[in-house]
């Protein structure tokens, strides 16, 4: 059964840095690109970006470039999304989620995702 | 950046119900276009690729349509348990944009 699994929810104050992580089993985690949702409360999806674990080939949306890290360990079959300095705004419900198929560059959908990181920024 | 444009923000129909959503793309996007079900609390589940391939375990009441620009996800006939926000997303090339969502109540 392929499941992604997300690290805890978390309570940061502005300025902190944090490292979320997406531990992928159940499937050959360095084949399928893996992809972060942002959705802040009571809003929509956004598309931050996505890596392939087979070689850390990583994209971003512009929105995202130089404000979140992606990485992955395929050792330990983990994704992970981190900021060096959280800002209130950064407030938000973070998924992973894993592409469907095979995909060029990660233009994929998505077909199994995480359970979803909660982070709070707040002084 | 291509734009993913929703319409409705919302809508409330009756049980029965045929319901229609678009989207539409401010660039050709050929049928790189999917659709997810998002419940209230829930994660995000797909429900159709390639614009109208309908992913394993989705009732068949949920059909897609589209190519180029303008696509629709139409529920055939509304359930009760179809209460939620559907998003339509692009992936053609990065970055992979949602739409801004419709809400699906029922009247």
């Amino acid at each position: 059964e392929v499941q992604l699994v997300q690290s805890g929810a978390e309570v940061k104050k502005p300025g902190e840095s944090l490292k979320i992580s997406c531990k992928g089993s159940g499937y050959s985690f360095t084949s399928y690109w893996i992809g972060w949702v942002r959705q802040m409360p009571g809003k929509g999806l956004e598309w931050m970006g996505i890596i392939y674990p087979g070689d850390s080939d990583t994209r971003y949306s512009p929105s995202f470039q130089g404000q979140v890290t992606i990485s992955a360990d395929k050792s330990i079959n983990t994704a992970y999304l981190q900021w060096s300095s959280l800002k209130a705004s950064d407030t938000a419900m973070y998924y992973c989620a894993r592409a469907l198929g095979y995909c060029s560059g990660g233009r994929c959908p998505s077909d199994y995702w995480g359970q979803g990181t909660l982070v709070t920024v707040s002084s | 950046d291509i734009q993913m444009t929703q319409s409705p923000s919302s809508l409330s129909a009756s049980v029965g119900d045929r319901v229609t959503i678009t989207c539409r793309a401010s660039q050709g996007i050929v049928n790189y276009l999917a659709w997810y079900q998002q419940k209230p609390g829930k994660v995000p589940k797909l429900l159709i690729y390639a614009a109208s391939t309908l992913q394993s375990g989705v009732p068949s009441r949920f059909s897609g349509s589209g190519s180029g620009t303008d696509f629709t996800l139409t529920i055939s006939s509304l359930q009760p348990e179809d209460v939620a926000t559907y998003y339509c997303q692009k992936y053609s090339s990065a970055p992979l944009t949602f739409g801004g969502g419709t809400k699906v109540e029922i009247k």
